[in-house]
This record gives C-alpha cells, sequence and structure tokens, in this order.
C-alpha cells in the first residue's frame, strides 16, 4: 500500500541539526512533490517547505531559508529534511506529506518523528 | 506571508450539522484543502480543490469556497468526527495553514 515511513524520534542539543528521512512505497517516488510539516505540542501545522522528487527542486518558507534543506536519493525513494541551528522552539513532531502539483491535496502523510531540542 | 483565519473550536450536537470556517484573501485564486487531525494522529486530507472528496471520506464531508472564504461542512456529525480540521491553501510559492478548529461533539 502507499505509505511515508519516518525515520525515529531524535534528541537533539541546541545549536545542533537534525535529519529526518521519509521513505516511500507503493507508488511511483518522482510523481509526487513531497512537503514537510511540523507541530509543536498543542499547537497547529506549520509548513517548512516542498521538494520534488525528480528535479530536486526545493521551495522553502521564509521563515526557514537558511536553516533547513531538503534533499532526496531517488534509488531509495526516500527524502530528507535537515534543520540547522536548533533552538527549543524547534521542538515539534515532523511530519512528510505527499502531494501532486498542488491540486490534490496532501494525500499521504507520514507517521510523524518527534524532534526535541534540550540541553 | 498569507494568513487564513479559522474559529478556534466549533460545537455541534450528534446528528447536527457542523461548519467550520476558513477565511483569506488567498482563497479567491486558489482552492482550499481541509484536514482532520485526531490527538496522537497523523492529518487525514477530507477536502481536495475546495469540494472534492478523496476516496474512503464519508459523503458528510462537504467543502465550498465563495472567494476568501473556504467551509467545511458535516452533515449528521457523528462521535467520530471530533477532531481539529485544518485548511489549507497555496498561494504562488508557499504552502498556508489556518490556525486550526477543534470540533466538540456535544
Amino acid at each position: 500500500q502507499v505509505q511515508l515511513v519516518q525515520s525515529g524520534a531524535a534528541v537533539k542539543k541546541p545549536g545542533a541539526s537534525v535529519k529526518v528521512s521519509c521513505k516511500a512505497s507503493g507508488y511511483t517516488f518522482t510523481i509526487y512533490d513531497i512537503n514537510w510539516v511540523r507541530q509543536a505540542t498543542g499547537q497547529g501545522l506549520e509548513w517548512l517547505g516542498w521538494m520534488n522528487p525528480n528535479s530536486g527542486i526545493t521551495g522553502y518558507a521564509q521563515k526557514f531559508q537558511g536553516r533547513v534543506t531538503m534533499t532526496r536519493n531517488t534509488s531509495l525513494t526516500t527524502a530528507y529534511m535537515e534543520l540547522s541551528s536548533l533552538t527549543s522552539e524547534d521542538t515539534a513532531v515532523y511530519y512528510c506529506a505527499r502531494e501532486s502539483a498542488r491540486l490534490y491535496g496532501m494525500d499521504v502523510w507520514g507517521q510523524g518523528t518527534t524532534v526535541t531540542v534540550s540541553s | 506571508s498569507y494568513e487564513l483565519t479559522q474559529p478556534p473550536s466549533v460545537s455541534v450536537s450528534p446528528r447536527q450539522t457542523a461548519s467550520i470556517t476558513c477565511s483569506g484573501d488567498i482563497l479567491g485564486d486558489n482552492y482550499a484543502c481541509w484536514y482532520q487531525q485526531k490527538p496522537g494522529q497523523s492529518p487525514v486530507l477530507v477536502i481536495y480543490q475546495d469540494t472534492k472528496r478523496p476516496s474512503g471520506i464519508p459523503e458528510r464531508f462537504s467543502g465550498s469556497n465563495s472567494g476568501d472564504t473556504a467551509t467545511l461542512t458535516i452533515s449528521g456529525t457523528q462521535a467520530m468526527d471530533e477532531a481539529d480540521y485544518y485548511c489549507q491553501a497555496w498561494d504562488s510559492s508557499a504552502a498556508v495553514f489556518g490556525g486550526g478548529t477543534k470540533l466538540t461533539v456535544l
């Protein structure tokens, strides 16, 4: 079945970086964009950016420009999101979600990866 | 940056109709999507392109967009519909989420 499976929880110190993976299966990886969305405890959804797995083209939310990098390995059908210069404000659940052409909604979501930033 | 505004909470009695609004300028030129999120779970797409339901989403979920306000309507609300609901749209280069609405089925 179509699914996105994310890497496990991570605990990082302030100033460090975190890299979260998102493995796609059950569909052609390069056809759908991958979005990254995060959610702090008790808060709403916040979009970080998107990546086209076919071309590698990315687009980042202005808030995260210079601090987020989205990449992929097409052979492994896996997308990655790396966030640097972490602070406690980055503590959240991070989701990947696929979407087609910005027309059909984010129809498949990963299970989420909890990132905790603590000294 | 663009914003989408939702009411923080909506209450509805079982079997009644619940309406959740989402307002913002970008809705005049862009489709709205709606997501349902239950505690401890990933969001689930319930409406895309303003009015369309993905396969597997019950018919009681419907959507509309009047230009600057999108509305999610749940007819015959059931206890299982109690959840947080988020609207989302794209501007030219970024996805924007509303702040979310907690739907309580009393």
